[in-house]
């Protein structure tokens, strides 16, 4: 079955640090893979996905994510956090299900607190 | 701004009562998802419809429906409400193969 992992529930950075935030998945086909970011009491905002092509995909705010196929992961990178960057990320899977349905399978999510 | 319309952003309610939350997805997807997100129990797939068609369900319970009109707007309806009900309901739509446009989420309270 899909399933994404992400195994850090918090993640606590100082400002202007680096950022990595993991996801594995588990899809037996090529997947579209997706970061998003919550901001408190915001809805989820996409920040990069990658469909094919160059594995190492740019999205907004800085961020970056690099997709490695030989170890299902697909990690969120920033070189030099900022306060405003406190928030949930989510990494998403975009399955094809067994009636040719489409559905985004979620992780539980990585909370970054940024240290002044 | 995602394209995706949800109304009300805020709702307080008492228990045993009944609330519809509506959504109007970005033009011209025909993919609806509604999705809800509590401390507790995170981020947790309802149900989804395709061009007014149920096409998937998720942890809906039997008390919450959900429609979707001929114009593709959607509508939550919850019922019986219940304390542990309060949480932030996202609608989110999408056009095919790819990323869903979340809206910015109705809170509901119960108390």
């Amino acid at each position: 079955a899909q399933s994404v992992t992400q195994p850090d529930i918090h993640i606590t950075v100082s400002e202007g640090a680096s950022l990595e935030l993991r996801c594995n998945y588990s899809y037996g086909a090529t997947p579209y893979l997706f970061w998003y970011v919550q901001s408190p009491g915001q809805g989820l905002q996409l920040l990069l996905k990658y469909f094919s092509g160059d594995t190492l995909v740019q999205g907004i705010k800085g961020f970056e994510a690099e997709f490695k196929r030989s170890q299902s992961s697909f990690n969120l990178r920033k070189p030099s956090v900022h306060w405003s960057d406190a928030a949930e990320y989510f990494c998403a899977v975009g399955a094809e299900t067994m009636d040719s349905n489409y559905q985004l399978i979620w992780g539980a999510g990585t909370k970054l607190i940024i240290k002044p | 701004d995602s394209g995706v319309t949800q109304t009300p952003k805020h709702l307080i309610t008492a228990t045993g009562q009944r609330v519809t939350l509506r959504c109007s997805p970005r033009s011209g997807d025909l993919s609806v998802y509604w999705y809800q997100q509590s401390l507790d129990q995170g981020l947790q797939f309802l149900i989804q419809y395709y061009n007014g068609e149920e096409r998937a369900k998720g942890n809906i319970l039997e008390r919450f429906s959900a429609q979707q009109f001929p114009d593709l707007h959607s509508e939550l309806n919850l019922s019986s409400l219940e304390l542990g009900d309060s949480a932030l309901y996202f609608c989110a739509s999408s056009g095919g193969l790819g990323e869903l446009f979340f809206g910015e989420g109705s809170r509901l309270t119960v108390l």
